[in-house]
């Protein structure tokens, strides 16, 4: 069947250092990539995507990279800070379906 | 403001009690969808609704209704035939074309007692 999958669900990290939270999808059908930020008993929010004909897409502070060779994506978060403590959702968006598949989530926790 | 808006933010039902919860947008978006979230779990799409007076079942339907009769609400029904109906409920919204972004109301956790 076709997933997305996180390869780990919990990370922690120290103020200031960069984070990397890494994703496996197995629908090489998918159009784009989404990653997605929810903090504790609120909604997910958008973060930034990634058009799968691109390998790297760079925001404020994020930076999501997709291989496709290997079906992997990544988002890295540079000096995180506090406020970044939440559970992060990849998801992918497959041509106009507007459906998207979610991934189970990784837990960021920032340790001062 | 523009957003979506999903009501009441805690609700309680007694086994058996059918139980509807709101989600209102005025963001003009065509797209509304109803996921349920389990504690530590991601989402699962239970409903889906492309279009006014149009609504697609998502991954876990069974035990849940909806209507779009109005573009802006997107209401959910828990009936008492959703057999472990305790959980996060979220309604999301999306814009026409190919736009990635939903946006996600805040959410109702609802409770059977």
């Amino acid at each position: 069947g076709e997933s997305v999958g996180l390869h780990l669900p919990t990370l922690s990290v120290q103020e200031g250092d960069n984070s990397i939270i890494n994703c496996a999808y197995s629908n090489s059908a998918s159009d784009y990539f989404i990653w997605y930020k929810q903090e504790s008993g609120k909604g997910p929010q958008f973060i930034i995507d990634i058009r799968s004909n691109m390998d790297k897409r760079q925001g404020q502070r994020v930076t999501v990279l997709l291989n496709k060779t290997v079906k992997h994506l990544s988002l890295q978060i540079a000096a995180t800070q506090p406020g970044d403590s939440a559970v992060y959702f990849c998801a992918e968006k497959v041509g106009n379906n507007r459906k998207l598949i979610w991934g189970l989530g990784t837990s960021l926790a920032v340790n001062p | 403001d523009g957003g979506i808006t999903q009501s009441p933010k805690y609700l309680f039902r007694k086994e058996g009690q059918n139980v509807t919860l709101s989600c209102e947008q005025n963001l003009n978006h065509d797209a509304m969808y109803w996921y349920r979230q389990d504690p530590g779990q991601g989402l699962r799409l239970i409903y889906y609704s492309q279009i006014v007076n149009d609504f697609q079942k998502g991954d876990i339907a069974e035990g849940y209704s909806v209507s779009r009769e109005k573009k802006e609400s997107f209401p959910l029904t828990v009936t008492s035939a959703q057999k472990n109906p305790t959980a996060f409920y979220l309604c999301a919204s999306s814009p026409a074309g190919a736009s990635t972004e939903a946006f996600f109301g805040q959410g109702t956790r609802l409770t059977v007692v």
